[in-house]
């Protein structure tokens, strides 16, 4: 089955600076690759997802690249914000329910 | 419009307990799953249902039952309950079928200890 290894599993930046979050993934047939930020106490929000056939995405401050062939995708926040700090999940998946992700990866955004 | 909602919020068990997870979902969607999450391993799926009637293991279902009740409700069921359950468990809903991705949307969660 699918393997997904997210890195690194702390990140911590200065308020307006950027963070980048990577994963790699082990089945190439994967061809949906969502991105969930879980607050402490919640369970896991969708900020972005990106789909095979597409390169890179972008919403506002959150975009996502996807290099195929390499197989590994990154999640980049920009001009971070006291309240981007939450724990970050990447996923792979052919289906639905063949969803794997990543352990995680604790942003925490310094004032 | 309250999207999935999950009960209990806690529960603390002893070792041999049953219990029933509960776990609805108002968005008329036909895919509903059952997660645990465990600290450093991420999400793992225990079981779903792609739809109404019809349930399916996933990574990781050993001790675990589900029952799709309704299109709107999806319980999971632990029978004796054992100290390797202590997890945080996640229900979530598609609106899609089984065979294409759509994104799930999760509950808040239920905190199992078993002692």
């Amino acid at each position: 089955g699918e393997n997904v290894e997210q890195h690194p599993s702390t990140l911590s930046v200065q308020e307006g600076d950027s963070a980048v979050i990577k994963c790699t993934y082990s089945d190439s047939a994967s061809n949906y690759f969502p991105w969930y930020k879980q607050e402490l106490g919640k369970g896991p929000q969708l900020i972005i997802d990106i789909r095979s056939n597409v390169g890179e995405k972008k919403d506002q401050r959150i975009a996502v690249t996807l290099n195929k062939t390499a197989k590994h995708f990154s999640l980049h926040i920009t001009e971070t914000q006291p309240e981007d700090s939450a724990v970050y999940f990447c996923a792979a998946s052919i289906n639905n329910n063949d969803m794997r992700f990543g352990a995680g990866t604790r942003l925490t955004v310094k004032p | 419009n309250a999207g999935v909602t999950q009960t209990p919020k806690f529960q603390v068990l002893k070792t041999g307990q049953s219990m029933t997870l509960q776990c609805a979902q108002d968005m008329n969607h036909n895919s509903m799953y059952w997660y645990r999450q465990d600290p450093g391993m991420g999400l793992r799926l225990i079981y779903y249902s792609a739809s109404e009637g019809t349930t399916d293991k996933g990574e990781v279902p050993n001790g675990y039952n589900v029952s799709r009740l309704n299109k709107r409700e999806f319980s999971l069921r632990l029978e004796s309950a054992a100290p390797s359950q202590t997890s945080v468990y996640f229900c979530a809903s598609s609106a899609t079928d089984r065979w294409y991705n759509s994104p799930l949307h999760f509950g808040n969660g239920t905190r199992l200890t078993v002692t």
